[in-house]
């Protein structure tokens, strides 16, 4: 299995704050790396495909980075609504796995 | 735009099969690629399986002694069977399509999630 880590487990920001998380794979995935926002009680919703390709509809201050085992997520000024869980996901192999997620909590 | 609705019972008692199904409406289940994802509690993300329309079918290891999963083009449903069901089997189990480019796999859409506590 391709293990998937995150940093940081939780983090505290404040509206208007640049926010990076980060995720690392055990082996190298090329590009093949997602980005998921989750809220409480909500199902996953995809914002970043293929390590920098913003999903439509998912606003520009949203950004993703990285190759090989290596990538972020960024945001580049925190909203209100952008408080959640974010995951990573692999899909380099099909057995594919997500990171253990990063909550964003208010400041 | 596609949607997905998951169904099926909210409480299976141990050691017996949980049963779900995911209706995709506003589009074929054609030529996707269709998953099922579950949550514990409180807990991170696991891919349990994939079915293509065709019947093509990949497990995640984990589980694949115990899950089986069928597509039903004529209904646009796919289903998911847990067999041996424990307390570690509680979660919100979502169904998903898979979308496929040069950039990979991702999960998109999302069913809403159903929750699934393994009881007596």
């Amino acid at each position: 299995d391709i293990q998937m880590t995150q940093s940081p487990a939780s983090l505290t920001a404040s509206v208007g704050d640049r926010v990076t998380i980060t995720c690392r794979a055990s082996q190298s995935i090329s590009s093949y790396l997602n980005w998921y926002q989750q809220k409480p009680g909500k199902a996953p919703k995809v914002l970043i495909y293929g390590a920098s390709s913003l999903q439509s509809g998912v606003p520009s201050r949203f950004s993703g980075s990285g190759s090989e085992t290596d990538f972020t997520l960024t945001i580049s000024s925190l909203q209100p609504e952008d408080f959640a869980t974010y995951y990573c996901q692999q899909s380099y192999s099909t057995l594919f796995t997500f990171g253990p997620g990063t909550k964003v909590d208010i400041k | 735009q596609v949607q997905l609705q998951e169904s099926g019972p909210g409480l299976v008692r141990p050691s017996e099969t949980l049963s779900l199904t995911c209706t995709v409406s506003g589009g074929s289940i054609g030529t996707y690629y269709w998953s099922w994802i579950r949550q514990p509690p409180g807990k991170g993300l696991e891919w349990i399986a994939y079915i293509y329309y065709s019947g093509t079918t990949n497990y995640n290891p984990s589980l694949k002694s115990r899950v089986t999963i069928s597509v039903d083009t004529s209904k646009n449903q796919f289903s998911l069977k847990l067999s041996s069901v424990t307390a570690a089997d509680t979660a919100v189990y979502y169904c998903a399509r898979q979308s496929r480019d040069f950039g990979g796999t991702w999960f998109d859409p999302w069913g809403q999630g159903t929750l699934v506590t393994v009881s007596s």
